[in-house]
């Protein structure tokens, strides 16, 4: 089946610190991807999508490539801010397999001013 | 406008209680979702509706029930729920339900104790 998989954190960084979060998956078609972040107390906000392979989602200072061969989505940001601290998720979604959200387990992640 | 509204934001409920939980969307989504998170876990499916039909129910106990009454609304009635139900209740909608490219806008979630 599919199936998603993200380091575990937590991840403690200092402000102004480069973020990296790996997610691979595994998938019985061909995915979309995501990445969906949860502040504390609050929902899930989409923070970034890729539909289709080599095509990078960015928003908010944060990226991610969709790289087929390596079957990843890894998420990358440049210059973090307290703010930041949050739970993010990595998610596929395949048509075949129903259009259900697979979501990885998540990743903490504590930005220290 | 992406919102996805919820209510009540919180709600402590006794075994014994019937009480619900309502979702609201005004971007003319034809899909809505509920799921179920507990703490440190990620969010788990419960039902998603269609075209205001029920398209998808992961086995969810019948304590829970869910209620599609127009394309803006969804309702989720709760009775006889026990401790371990106690957790993060989130809403979501989608344009569509059949396109695998669709984005998914969750709402802030009811958290539910039930005591």
């Amino acid at each position: 089946g599919d199936s998603v998989t993200q380091m575990e954190g937590p991840v403690t960084l200092s402000e102004e610190a480069f973020l990296t979060i790996n997610c691979t998956y595994t998938a019985t078609g061909y995915p979309s991807l995501f990445w969906y972040v949860q502040y504390p107390g609050e929902g899930l906000q989409l923070l970034l999508k890729a539909t289709k392979a080599d095509d990078k989602g960015s928003n908010k200072g944060f990226e991610a490539t969709y790289r087929k061969e390596t079957t990843s989505f890894h998420l990358e940001k440049g210059s973090v801010q307290v703010s930041d601290s949050a739970v993010y998720f990595c998610a596929l979604k395949v048509k075949a397999a129903g259009n259900k959200l697979t979501f990885g387990g998540g990743t903490r992640v504590l930005v220290k001013p | 406008d992406t919102e996805v509204t919820q209510t009540p934001k919180h709600l402590v409920m006794g075994m014994t209680n019937k009480k619900s939980l309502k979702c609201e969307q005004h971007m003319g989504h034809r899909a809505m979702y509920w799921y179920k998170q507990k703490a440190k876990k990620p969010p788990e499916l419960m039902f998603v509706y269609s075209y205001e039909k029920l398209s998808i129910n992961e086995s969810v106990p019948s304590r829970f029930s869910p209620e599609c009454p127009n394309s803006s609304l969804l309702n989720l009635h709760l009775h006889a729920l026990q401790p371990e139900d106690s957790a993060l209740y989130l809403c979501a909608s989608s344009q569509d339900w059949d396109r695998g490219n669709e984005t998914q806008y969750f709402g802030p979630g009811t958290r539910l104790l039930v005591l």
